[in-house]
């Protein structure tokens, strides 16, 4: 069935440090690849979203590609800031057995900037 | 104007009560979702309705009834609360039957004791 894996956290890290949170996937045939943001008390936003094989979706900053050959989709910063301290999810749109689609979500990535 | 909304914010109850969560969404989406997300963030569907039919129904305790009276609103109805119900709930929306993006609320935090 499908699956996301995302790397566990919290991860802290200094403001202007280079950010990467791991993301993989199982899917059958060509699921759409999403991040979503989460700011404390708030509810989930889109952050970037990939629809296909070698799309980059990109967004505030950050970019993720969607990598068919290592079922990937790794989010990215150059520099972050202290207000991307956020919970973040990575989710595939996948066929459920009643062929409607729905979201399978990651366990989320809690992110702390420090100054 | 609040794309997807949720009332109540917050909502503190004795275990044993009935209570309601009501969701409108003005985007003019068709399909609308309530999700659960527990203490450390783990996010599970529950319900999905597209066009007032149910279309996502995970194993969720029939304690939990959704009701959808019309393709803007999406309400959750919980009966003889318990304290395992304690948790934040998202109503979401999206387009098409799932799979697009989804616009979530700000959540409704309920807390039983």
């Amino acid at each position: 069935g499908n699956s996301v894996t995302q790397m566990e956290g919290p991860v802290t890290l200094s403001e202007e440090a280079f950010l990467t949170i791991n993301c993989t996937y199982t899917a059958t045939g060509y699921p759409s690849l999403f991040w979503y943001v989460q700011y404390p008390g708030e509810g989930l936003q889109l952050l970037l979203k990939a629809t296909k094989a070698d799309d980059k979706g990109s967004n505030k900053g950050f970019e993720a590609t969607y990598r068919k050959e290592t079922t990937s989709f790794h989010l990215e910063k150059g520099s972050v800031q202290v207000s991307d301290s956020a919970v973040y999810f990575c989710a595939l749109a996948g066929l459920n057995a009643g062929n409607n689609r729905k979201l399978i979500w990651g366990l989320g990535t809690s992110l702390a900037v420090n100054p | 104007d609040t794309a997807v909304s949720q009332t109540p914010k917050y909502l503190v109850t004795q275990m044993g009560n009935d209570k309601s969560i009501k969701c409108e969404q003005n985007l003019g989406h068709d399909t609308m979702y309530w999700y659960k997300q527990d203490s450390k963030k783990f996010l599970k569907i529950m319900f999905s309705y597209n066009n007032k039919e149910l279309i996502i129904n995970e194993t969720v305790p029939n304690r939990f009834s959704p009701k959808s009276p019309d393709k803007a609103h999406l309400n959750l109805h919980i009966n003889s609360l318990e304290l395992g119900d304690s948790a934040v709930y998202f109503c979401a929306s999206s387009r098409g039957r799932g799979g697009n993006e989804q616009f979530f609320g700000p959540g409704t935090r309920l807390t039983v004791l």
